[in-house]
């Protein structure tokens, strides 16, 4: 069975910090890794994915994740912080075949303080 | 293009109605899944239909039921409500051939009485 854990529910970083959010992940076959945002009132959208290949993903609006299978993490990251990052970020993994349902974690709310 | 659909947005009901939510999805997409998102269990998945089938289904009640048309649009029901099925409904659709590629919609927040 495939899991997903995000460590620390709620992260704050100061504006031009690093974001670090932490994801690992329990799977029995190679996963496919995701890391989705969340806005008040809003759907999800896609940051980023891993599937294959090159293990350090860039996504969208300056975030970055690196697959670790060692490790079995897949923790997001960005350079500085900027105020509209303040949101819910979810980790998910799925398995890639046969069953294309996502196991999410439990989501950490990034706030950024001024 | 745009995105994915779900009507309506908001929606009040009683313990005991049923309800339908329904999703359009991206123009081309074909498979539609369906996600319940609170705050005590966090995002869980309902079911996926691809050409109009359901592929793939979550530990979710017989009172949660889906379809899918033959334009990819679907609908989920639930029966017999319940006060915790007060929830953020999201529907999310891929690709026939990226599939774990899912784009997701605004979502139908319900309420239950």
């Amino acid at each position: 069975a495939q899991s997903v854990t995000q460590l620390g529910s709620h992260v704050s970083v100061s504006e031009g910090a690093l974001v670090l959010l932490r994801c690992n992940y329990s799977s029995s076959v190679p996963p496919y890794l995701f890391w989705y945002v969340q806005y008040p009132n809003q759907g999800l959208q896609l940051l980023l994915k891993y599937t294959t290949g090159a293990t350090l993903v860039k996504g969208i609006n300056g975030f970055e994740a690196e697959f670790k299978k060692s490790e079995t993490s897949f923790h997001l990251t960005k350079p500085s912080a900027h105020m509209s990052d303040a949101a819910e970020y979810f980790c998910a993994v799925s398995t890639g075949s046969g069953t294309y349902k996502y196991i999410f974690g439990t989501g950490t709310r990034l706030k950024v303080l001024a | 293009k745009a995105g994915v659909t779900q009507t309506p947005r908001y929606l009040i009901k009683t313990r005991g109605q049923q309800v339908t939510l329904s999703c359009s999805p991206i123009s081309g997409h074909r498979s539609v899944s369906w996600y319940q998102q609170t705050p005590g269990q966090g995002l869980q998945f309902l079911f996926e239909y691809f050409s109009e089938t359901q592929r793939n289904k979550g530990n979710f009640p017989g009172r949660f039921s889906g379809r899918q048309f033959s334009n990819s649009r679907s609908e989920m029901n639930v029966s017999t409500l319940e006060l915790g099925d007060s929830a953020l409904y999201l529907c999310a659709s891929s690709l026939a051939n990226r599939p774990n590629e899912q784009f997701f919609g605004p979502g139908t927040r319900l309420t239950v009485l």
